[in-house]
């Protein structure tokens, strides 16, 4: 089996300050995505890559940055962090398929803003 | 573009009762739905899929439905017990290019009740 691994854990950061968040799989997986999660509003996608240097936005992509330097990590910045962007992200993998998608999920990355 | 609700956003049942939780979903395109469940702390993990030409699927006190008329998923846990207890997550796409983008319901809390 493989895992995903998010780090950090817990970020904090000050407000208006750049803050990345990174992700790693071993799954080999294609397609990398990055969702937020708020309590109360279920997941929303940040970006996500097909493959290895592709970047696609999500429906929040607005305030972010994305980066695929390679298949197996994608790294996601908050440009200026602000307030009311604490929340928990997730990170996930999946391998593309014609049939549908399963998606396999970090641990989560809570960001706290001071 | 697609809008899933999924209700309730509580639910609490006594060990041994059943849960139910519904998602609805705008686009009628809609070809493939999962449903993920969120432990205390972790990820999301899948707990069932299916494809739009299923209607009904039961897997280890589980049963999903699909009512396409309605644009209607449904989750029954059937003698709920403790470990049940987490958030529910119902998720969707459309398959070829976009199945990529999965939307997410807002989320089900359960609490199993002794």
């Amino acid at each position: 089996g493989g895992i995903i691994t998010q780090t950090p854990k817990f970020l904090i950061g000050q407000e208006g300050q750049k803050l990345t968040l990174k992700c790693q799989q071993n799954f080999n997986h294609d397609t990398m995505y990055w969702y937020r999660q708020d309590s109360g509003k279920g997941l929303r996608l940040i970006y996500y890559s097909i493959t290895e240097n592709d970047l696609q936005k999500g429906d929040l992509s607005e305030g972010y940055d994305a980066s695929r330097e390679k298949k197996s990590s994608f790294s996601l910045t908050v440009t200026s962090a602000q307030k009311n962007e604490m929340a928990v992200f997730l990170c996930a993998s999946s391998p593309l398929t014609n049939s549908g998608n399963t998606l396999y999920f970090g641990e989560g990355s809570r960001l706290i803003v001071v | 573009g697609e809008q899933v609700e999924q209700r309730p956003p509580h639910l609490s049942v006594r060990e041994g009762d059943s849960a139910i939780i519904i998602c609805t979903y705008t686009d009628s395109a809609t070809a493939y739905f999962s449903w993920y469940k969120q432990e205390a702390g972790a990820g999301l993990q899948l707990l069932m899929s299916v494809l739009s030409n299923v209607d009904r699927k039961e897997e280890q006190g589980l049963t999903v439905l699909l009512n396409k008329k309605d644009k209607r998923l449904s989750l029954n846990l059937t003698a709920a017990h403790p470990g049940d207890s987490a958030v529910y997550f119902c998720a969707v796409s459309a398959t070829g290019y976009n199945q990529g983008k999965l939307i997410f319901g807002q989320g089900t809390k359960l609490s199993i009740k002794p």
